[in-house]
């Protein structure tokens, strides 16, 4: 199975907003609303930061908002901040029963 | 609080068999609102999704792995295991345990452990 596609890098001044795409197929990002992300620090674990599309557990700032389009899903963070800094991951269930992440993108805040 | 703590060996000789385990404290195994999944990311690399388990031993796992997964479930020690066989460097990565919330079919890791470092070498 291919990964989701995500640009490797994004990068934005303090206070702006930035959007993280994930792009995939009608099997996975387009076909169901299981699209999930992550967000890891250097050397961290994984912390899920939106489920559903664009839902968000409980604790995670309302600066993050996911959404998608036919078969690519975004994720923006609005009010960037410095603590914001830090590699994202896109996630997907398939029609193969199984699941896939994207690639990963590392947010830089200038 | 859910907790999940993989182990295992840190060092693995290539061909030999790799095995975890993740033991799972604050909550069970047995849920029905949850599978049990291994992730995984090599060094400097993005996350890899390896399969995931029911407490029914159901399982589904990673095409690109073939069939050198197995995975499996102990519900009285609220374990969850994952064997790979036949390993070589490009197996060398952090191995994560984490919960996949199932219940409406949303499928999100939304606990994760701490990471275990296997490397593969002789």
């Amino acid at each position: 199975q291919s990964a989701l596609t995500q640009p490797a890098s994004v990068s934005g001044s303090p206070g702006q907003s930035i959007t993280i795409s994930c792009t995939g197929t009608s099997s996975d990002v387009g076909g169901f609303n299981s699209v999930s992300w992550y967000q890891q620090h250097p050397g961290k674990v994984p912390k899920l930061i939106i489920f559903e599309v664009g839902s968000r557990p409980s604790g995670v700032s309302d600066r993050f908002s996911g959404s998608r389009s036919g078969n690519t899903a975004s994720l923006t963070i609005s009010g960037l901040q410095a603590e914001d800094e830090a590699d994202y991951y896109c996630g997907s269930y398939t029609t193969s029963n199984t699941l896939v992440f994207g690639g990963g993108t590392k947010v830089t805040v200038l | 609080q859910l907790q999940l703590q993989e182990s295992g060996p840190g060092l693995v000789k290539p061909s030999e068999p790799l095995s975890l385990t993740c033991t799972v404290s604050g909550g069970s195994v047995s849920s029905s609102s949850y599978h049990w999944g291994w992730i995984r990311q090599p060094p400097g690399k993005g996350l890899e999704w390896i399969g995931i388990i029911y407490y029914t031993g159901s399982s589904y796992n990673n095409p690109s792995l073939k069939s050198r997964v197995t995975m499996s479930v102990d519900t009285s020690k609220n374990q969850v295991s994952l064997n790979l066989s036949s390993v070589t460097a490009a197996d060398t990565a952090v191995y994560y345990c984490a919960r996949l919330d199932s219940w409406l079919r949303l499928y999100y890791f939304d606990s994760w452990g701490q990471g275990t470092l296997v490397t593969v070498s002789s």
